[in-house]
């Protein structure tokens, strides 16, 4: 089954350090992935997108992420962590005409 | 653009009352999706339309959940009657379909406590 997997439900890193969140996933074919985050009692964020071509993506809020195929991996980084960055982060596979979610990671950011 | 609306953002209802959620999808976007959101289960896809016409419905727990997009600026869904379990945020989500490329965007979602 096609789907993505995010295997950490908590990442926890102080403001200034460098971050990443995890995704892998199983799809057939090319896969379309997606980055969003949800800040509290708020509905979710596009951050960024990758459907070909260069395999580092920049999004926003100065996020990256980076499409390795031969992990099936497509993690979301950031050099520096702010504080205001500390929300829920979906990676998401695009699956016909619909968005296949992973669980969530709980990102937090400690000054 | 205001982005996708949806009404109610809260909810408060007895068990058995009818609820009825509402989105405002964005002016264009072709593409309407569903959610609901638990702490138990994530983030689940209940149902998408595509032009009004429901694509694909199987993520509706049951026939207890109703979705309708009588037109492009406007969708509902009907629980009824409701149940505790259904508490949850309900998000709206819509899309423009470029050859596969789309982005959705959510709405502020709508939090359903059925007591």
């Amino acid at each position: 089954a096609q789907s993505v997997a995010q295997p950490e439900d908590q990442v926890n890193v102080a403001e200034g350090n460098p971050l990443t969140v995890k995704c892998t996933y199983s799809v057939s074919g090319n896969p379309y992935l997606f980055w969003y985050v949800q800040y509290p009692n708020r509905g979710l964020q596009f951050l960024l997108k990758y459907i070909t071509g260069d395999n580092l993506v920049k999004g926003s809020y100065g996020f990256e992420a980076e499409f390795n195929k031969s992990q099936t991996s497509f993690h979301l980084k950031k050099p520096s962590a702010l504080v205001s960055d500390s929300a829920l982060y979906f990676c998401a596979v695009r699956l016909g005409g619909k968005l296949i979610f992973g669980q969530g990671t709980e990102l937090s950011v400690k000054p | 653009d205001a982005g996708v609306i949806q009404s109610p953002r809260h909810e408060v209802t007895e068990m058995g009352q009818e609820v009825t959620l509402r989105c405002k999808p964005i002016s264009g976007h072709d593409y309407l999706f569903w959610y609901r959101q638990t702490m138990m289960r994530g983030l689940e896809l209940l149902i998408y339309f595509n032009n009004n016409v429901p694509i694909d419905d199987s993520g509706m727990p049951e026939d207890r959940f109703s979705a309708k997009m009588p037109n492009a600026s406007f969708s509902t869904l009907k629980i009824q009657p409701s149940e505790p379990r259904d508490s949850a945020v309900y998000f709206c989500a819509s899309s423009l379909r470029l050859a596969g490329r789309e982005t959705q965007y959510f709405g502020p979602g709508t939090r359903l406590l059925v007591l």
